[in-house]
């Protein structure tokens, strides 16, 4: 079945900083990708939907200076976490379509990456 | 506007009991998908069910099943002889297709716990 990877699985970085995490489609080629954000015993909630070889599109509230997305091939997005602080410590999960397979609606989701700024 | 309703914040219930999670969801739109996750404390998201709005059958797989009642816009979920390894947040989410990219809206979750 369709695997999306998350890297790195856990980060810890100092405030101030900036922090990358990767997702992947191992087995596939993903058009779209999603990025969420889950808080401590929240809902996940949309950040931004990535295309590859366009800009993402944010959803209301979400800082695209801030959070850059970079989706430059067909199986892999970039989210960086710029100037990080603790108010962005969060669960980061992606998910990726793949157009060949599976229908409009089918999202595979990431393992996630838990964000810790301290 | 999209909305997905888990009124139920937390349920505990003692192993072997049956249990339902209730999902009520609004939407403009007449085609629609429907989806349950599990996400374990290890955090990775399950896939259990999908379904489409012009599905209506209810579907059972082992302990799990599902009833859709779109007249009631609910899609409620039914742990049969519940376990401990069922112990997990469960979140109900919509779909739609017009529009595109199919963003899923997610419910805030039921936290189920389930005690030997």
């Amino acid at each position: 079945g369709a695997v999306v990877s998350q890297h790195p699985s856990w980060v810890i970085c100092k405030s101030g900083t900036s922090v990358k995490i990767e997702c992947r489609s191992l087995d596939f080629q993903a058009t779209t990708m999603f990025w969420y954000r889950q808080f401590p015993k929240q809902s996940l909630m949309l950040m931004a939907t990535s295309n590859e070889g366009s800009k993402a599109t944010y959803e209301q509230g979400v800082e695209k200076d801030k959070f850059l997305i970079n989706h430059a091939s067909l199986t892999l997005s970039t989210l960086t976490v710029t100037s990080a602080h603790p108010e962005d410590s969060s669960f980061y999960i992606c998910s990726a379509r793949d157009p060949q397979t599976a229908a409009l609606y089918e999202q595979y989701f990431g393992p996630g990456t838990r964000l810790t700024v301290t | 506007a999209q909305k997905v309703t888990q009124a139920q914040t937390e349920i505990s219930v003692v192993e072997k009991e049956d249990v339902t999670l209730d999902c009520v969801y609004e939407t403009r739109d007449t085609t629609y998908y429907l989806f349950w996750y599990k996400q374990p404390p290890s955090g990775e998201l399950v896939f259990l069910i999908r379904r489409n709005s012009f599905d209506e059958q209810n579907e059972i797989s082992g302990r799990y099943s599902w009833n859709f009642q779109k007249s009631t816009s609910s899609f409620n979920f039914t742990i049969t002889a519940s376990q401990v390894v069922d112990s997990a947040v469960y979140f109900c989410a919509l779909s739609e297709l017009p529009g595109g990219y199919n963003k899923l809206i997610f419910g805030a979750g039921t936290r189920l716990a389930v005690h030997p």
